[in-house]
């Protein structure tokens, strides 16, 4: 079983969708949850963050964190043509590895 | 400024060159990170500096060899490499704070440079 589990997609939804993404991991040790955003052919952008379980807010983007059930999740408000992106979940506990889940490609239809 | 600066954007060589790929961060990071990423694969460690300390190669073959002049630049030395090295190449730095230890260890990367190997 890899550590961290995402369905790779693709997804797509009609603008003004909520859309949701998710993650399972397999490993207590993981304390440190981030997403990542990767527009074609450039670097990841770090959208979120989160230390601890519950939500965190940020504009039209939350992220929740679940460490009874592993999971994780984004979701985003209001979505636009411009969020889509492949997004990549991503967990840290212990050492300075990162370990990604393998990406969901979103497309935001206009 | 989260800024990571990578130099070449675009690199194409052939087997037998010697090419070196340059990152940039001035976020005062002491922790940078060199990543190899395939097509609709998510990015690979290979390499990572702390403190200008080679601290974690992923077994990476040596026709890699990282450097790390200064707490700024993080270089990727390249020689002899196969098509299937072609790949988008991606640096990070992270604050890597002793004090707090890895909790703040948050990774920003860099655009990338595409390598082609011919």
């Amino acid at each position: 079983q890899k550590e961290v589990e995402q369905d790779p997609g693709p997804l797509s939804v009609p603008e003004g969708a909520i859309v949701s993404l998710n993650c399972t991991y397999s490993n207590s040790a993981f304390q440190y949850f981030m997403w990542y955003r990767q527009y074609s052919r450039k670097g990841p952008e770090l959208l979120m963050y989160t230390y601890s379980s519950g939500n965190k807010e940020d504009g039209r983007f939350t992220a929740q964190v679940d460490k009874s059930s592993k999971y994780i999740s984004l979701f985003i408000r209001d979505s636009q043509p411009s969020d889509s992106a492949t997004y990549l979940c991503a967990t840290q506990g212990g050492s300075e590895k990162l370990v990604f889940g393998k990406g969901t490609k979103l497309t935001v239809n206009p | 400024d989260t800024e990571v600066t990578q130099t070449p954007k675009h690199l194409v060589m052939g087997m037998t060159n010697k090419k070196s790929l340059k990152c940039e961060q001035h976020m005062g990071h002491r922790a940078m990170y060199w990543y190899k990423q395939k097509a609709k694969k998510p990015p690979e460690l290979m390499f990572v500096y702390s403190y200008e300390k080679l601290s974690i190669n992923e077994s990476v073959p040596s026709r890699f060899s990282p450097e790390c002049p200064n707490s700024s630049l993080l270089n990727l030395h390249l020689h002899a490499l196969q098509p299937e090295d072609s790949a988008l190449y991606l640096c990070a730095s992270s604050s890597r704070d002793r004090a707090l230890g890895f909790h703040t260890d948050t990774q920003y990367f860099g655009p990338g440079t595409r390598l082609t190997v011919l």
